[in-house]
């Protein structure tokens, strides 16, 4: 079981709809979960991180904690084409110090 | 305040070759973390150094070893080049302890092995 789990997709949505990301993890030691948007060729870039169950709003995208769950997930909202990336999920734990990536989700929105 | 520098950018080796990659680290940040990341894939966990000492490995071979010096900067060799090795490598630095916001990524370098 991998420690970080991602549907590839591709999650194809058109311009304007709601997108929704999912991730699980396994390491019920893990404390802080974090968004990563990459364009093809690019380094990583921080969308959003969350720790604390429940939802964290920042502009159009909307973070989601179930720790229970051990469910992550990222809701984009009005998706643009400049939104069509891999979305990397991510989770740390303070007990390894280690950020763990899952495989990344690539969205296309269409116009 | 300075981002992190990876070099080379770019660079082809031959299998069975050996390369050192470098990154600098951010100001104020005491830690380094390697990533590779195959075509398609997630970023996977290689290692990382704190205090110049490796601090956590993923599931790689002991050909991938490196290095921390004192100004925090790292190096990341790979002895015995395979095909598979080739990757974009990525490193990041960040402070130890908090909740792992602090990741900064560097622009990589595409490593391809012929």
């Amino acid at each position: 079981q991998k420690e970080v789990e991602q549907n590839s997709g591709p999650l194809s949505v058109p311009e304007g709809a709601i997108a929704s990301l999912n991730c699980t993890y396994s390491d019920r030691g893990s404390q802080s979960f974090f968004w990563y948007r990459q364009y093809s060729g690019k380094s990583p870039e921080l969308i959003m991180f969350i720790y604390s169950n429940g939802d964290k709003e920042d502009g159009r995208f909307t973070a989601q904690l179930n720790k229970a769950s051990q469910y992550v997930s990222l809701l984009i909202r009005d998706s643009q084409p400049s939104d069509s990336a891999t979305y990397l999920c991510a989770a740390y734990s303070s007990n390894t110090g280690k950020l763990i990536f899952g495989q990344g989700t690539t969205l296309q929105v269409k116009p | 305040e300075t981002g992190v520098t990876q070099s080379p950018t770019h660079l082809i080796k031959t299998r069975g070759q050996q390369v050192t990659l470098r990154c600098s680290s951010q100001s104020g940040h005491n830690t380094v973390s390697w990533y590779q990341q195959a075509l398609g894939q997630g970023p996977q966990f290689i290692f990382q150094y704190y205090r110049e000492e490796e601090n956590g490995r993923g599931n790689f071979p002991p050909r991938f070893s490196g290095l921390q010096f004192p100004n925090y900067s790292s190096e990341l060799n790979v002895n015995a080049l395979e095909l598979d090795d080739s990757a974009l490598y990525l490193c990041a630095s960040s402070q130890v302890g908090g909740r792992g916001y602090g990741y900064t990524f560097g622009s990589g370098t595409r490593l391809t092995v012929v």
